[in-house]
């Protein structure tokens, strides 16, 4: 049982270029977020998706898409990076069930560390 | 959403308990308490979380006022391990705004 897997750990991009940055989960859980991390701050929810088939965005979506591609895998991608999207990016899971009053933690991964030039 | 209010930094020696305040004064009925906490480098690590009543797990306890307007999370015998920045969030359990919100967090430095 890994958890939260992400990749790559670091990356280097030029203004301009494109990625995607995977996120995988094993632990069956139907919601999933993508948060970025600056330096000295906390995090900032950029999408989410609560549950296979819909995504919604967070605080911080300008410059980036998602793809719930099914229950497992979340996709984070920069269409056209910029020097502001240098970054820490987590991609996090839960078992959230929306409309319920239950809670379930917020599970995340090891970090995305992006650098754009 | 209800905000939080930490304070930058504080410290504690090994083997005693750090006591991290957090201040929610707005906090709404239905909006819970929850703490995590972020170790260099890596990703957040979910503590604990309370909606009024006092809570204890294998890591720590949260005590909230009765008000509801601030909360204490106790580390009941701090280690070096404990080192870390350590984020108080209010949000609802359910629904389009479930989602976590992260502020800049108060950073424990447990000395030896």
């Amino acid at each position: 049982n890994a958890g939260v897997t992400q990749t790559p750990k670091f990356q280097v991009l030029k203004t301009g270029q494109s990625m995607t940055l995977q996120c995988a989960q094993d632990m069956n859980h139907n919601s999933m977020y993508w948060y970025r991390q600056d330096p000295g701050m906390g995090l900032r929810l950029i999408y989410y998706s609560a549950s296979e088939g819909t995504t919604d965005k967070g605080e911080v979506p300008n410059g980036y898409n998602v793809s719930r591609l099914n229950k497992r895998e979340f996709s984070l991608r920069l269409e056209s990076a910029a020097p502001s999207q240098t970054s820490v990016y987590f991609c996090a899971s839960s078992e959230d069930t929306w409309g319920t009053d239950a809670f379930y933690e917020q599970y995340f991964g090891p970090g995305t560390r992006l650098t754009v030039t | 959403d209800a905000k939080t209010t930490q304070p930058p930094s504080m410290d504690c020696a090994e083997g005693r308990a750090a006591n991290l305040p957090c201040n929610h004064s707005t906090i709404s009925g239905n909006e819970y308490v929850y703490w995590y906490r972020q170790i260099h480098s890596q990703g957040p690590q979910y503590i604990i979380h309370g909606l009024k009543n006092n809570e204890t797990n294998e890591m720590a306890s949260l005590i909230i006022t009765e008000d509801r307007k601030s909360s204490t999370l106790i580390l009941p015998h701090a280690t070096l391990r404990d080192t870390a920045v350590y984020y108080c969030i209010v949000r609802v359990a359910w629904g389009a705004n479930s989602k976590l919100t992260f502020g800049k967090g108060i950073t424990l430095s447990v000395r030896p």
